[in-house]
């Protein structure tokens, strides 16, 4: 098992341009994640989807679009990317119930110039 | 106020030592936290999971929880160089969601 993967590893912008972020695990997890992690911020969440075909807003949504595709995969699209949207951005899964133990994708590192 | 607050450290504790690691957080209705450690440049890696109040002990590792304290801790029991990393806390906020603290991080002197 590949567990949760991530493309791309790295990825340079410039101010405006735009890129979706790809997830997919193969763990049979209901629900996927998408956060970013900044210096000294801790991970935050951005989006999250508790189940295939559901969507909802996390602590940071703003320049941030998502699609649940189907139950493996969840990305992740900046439309006009910024500057301030230069992180990592971490992809996590977990099964649905009272466990919550998320697993976490490699990560991508955004640069916007 | 974040909901979960982490010594922002950094620790620094001799190979062979105990290092303890704090958290607390804001959310009554937490019921599951975690322990999470994260090396330079990787993605989060799941050490510890506790749902109940006391301790609970995996190898070198103990989490001991608080519900009345609000608070969450972490030893590590004769710290090696390979300890070294950043530590994540995490509680459940509500369904789905998980709140995490900025993480300590944990020097081991050889």
């Amino acid at each position: 098992n590949a567990g949760v993967t991530q493309t791309p590893k790295f990825q340079v912008l410039k101010t405006g341009q735009s890129m979706t972020l790809q997830c997919a695990q193969d763990m049979n997890h209901n629900s996927m994640y998408w956060y970013r992690q900044d210096p000294g911020m801790g991970l935050r969440l951005i989006y999250y989807s508790a189940s295939e075909g559901t969507t909802d807003k996390g602590e940071v949504p703003n320049g941030y679009n998502v699609s649940r595709l189907n139950k493996r995969e969840f990305s992740l699209r900046l439309e006009s990317a910024a500057p301030s949207q230069t992180s990592v951005y971490f992809c996590a899964s977990t099964t649905s119930g009272s466990i919550y133990e998320q697993f976490f994708g490699p990560g991508t590192r955004l640069t916007v110039l | 106020q974040k909901e979960v607050e982490q010594n922002s450290g950094p620790l620094s504790v001799p190979e062979g030592a105990i290092a303890s690691l704090n958290c607390t957080y804001s959310d009554r209705g937490s019921q599951s936290f975690f322990w999470y450690r994260q090396y330079s440049g990787k993605s989060p890696e799941l050490i510890m999971s506790i749902y109940s109040n006391g301790d609970k002990e995996d190898g070198r590792f103990t989490a001991q929880l608080n519900k009345a304290s609000q608070y969450v801790s972490l030893l590590i029991r004769d710290s090696q160089p390979s300890d070294s990393a950043t530590y994540l806390c995490a509680a459940t906020s509500n369904d789905y969601k998980l709140s995490f603290g900025a993480g300590t991080t944990v020097t081991v002197r050889a």
